[in-house]
């Protein structure tokens, strides 16, 4: 079974950009969840989207946003990019939440000049 | 949200057993221990996971206090390859709004 892929791998992008990244999660997982982690704050919890609707979301501004689609595949979009925005976006997918085994992406890794 | 305490790093010698702990002291009764374990700029990796009994799969085993304040995850022989920042978590068994969160880590260092 092929495991979570994110697209694009590496993306750089100036300050005051927006961004668009993509996750498609494990065949049959209908659950998404969406990480920022960087060196200093560590992984943290964006938000998570279950059957295209958002059921979990951390504390981020409004500039971090995400949709689901029906075939579960997910996007983040961050807008008017900061120079805090660099880091490694993660994405993970499970069959029904966080209660069950979660399976990582490799990353996106996002640096904002 | 139960708190976590792991050791920021440990090290341990090729071909020996890592034991790593994790303090859960205010864990509750339906929150599972998963371990969870993250290579050099990969995504993280799910280890294991237990309520209450000890536990065991092909990469590690779990060994939880009768209770439940803490537990060790326990590599029975490392390799170069375990070198990783591993993360113990408490997660709730029921219910869907939850917020996975990790903690720092501990860094294990496997060297040769």
């Amino acid at each position: 079974k092929a495991g979570v892929t994110q697209t694009p791998r590496y993306l750089i992008k100036t300050r005051g950009q927006q961004v668009t990244l993509s996750c498609s999660p494990i065949s049959g997982h209908r659950s998404v969840s969406w990480y920022q982690q960087t060196p200093g704050q560590g992984l943290q919890f964006l938000f998570e989207y279950f059957s295209e609707t958002q059921r979990n979301k951390g504390n981020f501004p409004g500039r971090f946003s995400g949709r689901q689609f029906s075939n579960s595949r997910s996007e983040m979009n961050v807008s008017t990019l900061e120079l805090g925005d660099s880091a490694l976006y993660l994405c993970a997918s499970s069959l029904v939440g966080f209660q069950e085994t979660q399976y990582f992406g490799p990353g996106t890794r996002l640096l904002v000049l | 949200d139960a708190k976590t305490t792991q050791p920021p790093s440990m090290d341990c010698a090729e071909g020996r057993a890592a034991n790593l702990p994790c303090n859960h002291s205010t864990i509750s009764g339906n929150e599972y221990v998963y371990w969870y374990r993250q290579i050099h700029s990969q995504g993280p990796q799910y280890i294991i996971h237990g309520l209450k009994n000890n536990e065991t799969n092909e990469m590690a085993s779990l060994i939880i206090t009768e209770d439940r304040k803490s537990s060790t995850l326990i590599l029975p022989h490392a390799t170069l390859r375990d070198t990783a920042v591993y993360y113990c978590i408490p997660i709730f068994s029921g219910g869907s709004n939850y917020k996975l969160t990790f903690g720092k880590g501990t860094l294990l260092t496997v060297n040769p």
